[in-house]
């Protein structure tokens, strides 16, 4: 399978506990991205990775929340002192990173976290 | 602030039906628009939209762009139980490679 692929897929957490999430982009795809989705919503942007440099973040992007891809390839997003607000499908896109308007972005199957 | 809204927000038809689904965007410098299918996992692409008039086609599913008037349709024809999904649209700005999605539009297709 040569998709975005994500792990884990589901989280259950308690209040107050620290995560991390994983995404593997399509190998040759340079940019990464990170959205979160609640229910009855369309995903909301996180941030977003050229190569190894973040190159923008949301407000919604908490002081609790960083993100890292250190060597341009795969991705973490880590969420520290979880709330119950957290809960929600965090999605990992990539796009080929081409100039121009072509760049689609093609979604991973998400991390559902839960907290409690 | 970019800005996306669709409508209907759902949807309840029958098999073999046509279907038109309604996208109104505000974007600072257009760069494209882009459609989405999401049934109960993450967003598959459909579509990207970069210039007006001109139909993006695949199978059964069409699309259009009016640039000037800021909106977008998605068609599916002769619908299948298969279609039934949520439908995303989203747009992105130019300086900026981020996406904004509207709440989407939940079709259901019934036998």
């Amino acid at each position: 399978d040569t998709g975005v692929s994500q792990d884990p897929r589901h989280k259950i957490t308690k209040r107050g506990q620290n995560v991390t999430f994983r995404c593997d982009p399509i190998s040759e795809h340079n940019r990464l991205y990170w959205y979160r989705q609640t229910l009855g919503q369309g995903p909301e942007f996180l941030t977003y990775f050229q190569n190894e440099a973040q190159l923008e973040k949301s407000r919604l992007l908490s002081d609790r929340f960083s993100a890292e891809r250190p060597k341009g390839s795969f991705s973490t997003l880590e969420i520290q002192r979880t709330e119950q607000g957290d809960s929600a499908m965090y999605l990992c896109a990539s796009s080929p990173g081409l100039a121009g308007a072509r760049n689609e972005q093609f979604f991973g199957p998400g991390t559902r976290l839960t907290v409690l | 602030e970019d800005k996306v809204v669709q409508s209907p927000l759902s949807l309840v038809v029958h098999e073999g039906d046509t279907v038109t689904l309604n996208c109104s965007y505000e974007v600072t410098n257009f760069r494209s628009l882009l459609w989405y299918k999401q049934e109960k996992k993450a967003p598959t692409f459909l579509f990207m939209l970069t210039s007006s008039g001109i139909e993006k086609k695949s199978g059964r599913l069409s699309s259009i762009l009016d640039k000037k008037e800021l909106f977008s349709i998605l068609n599916i024809t002769a619908t299948q139980t298969g279609d039934s999904a949520i439908y995303l649209c989203a747009i992105s700005g130019a300086g900026s490679y981020q996406l904004t999605f509207g709440k989407g539009t939940k079709l259901s297709v019934i036998p």
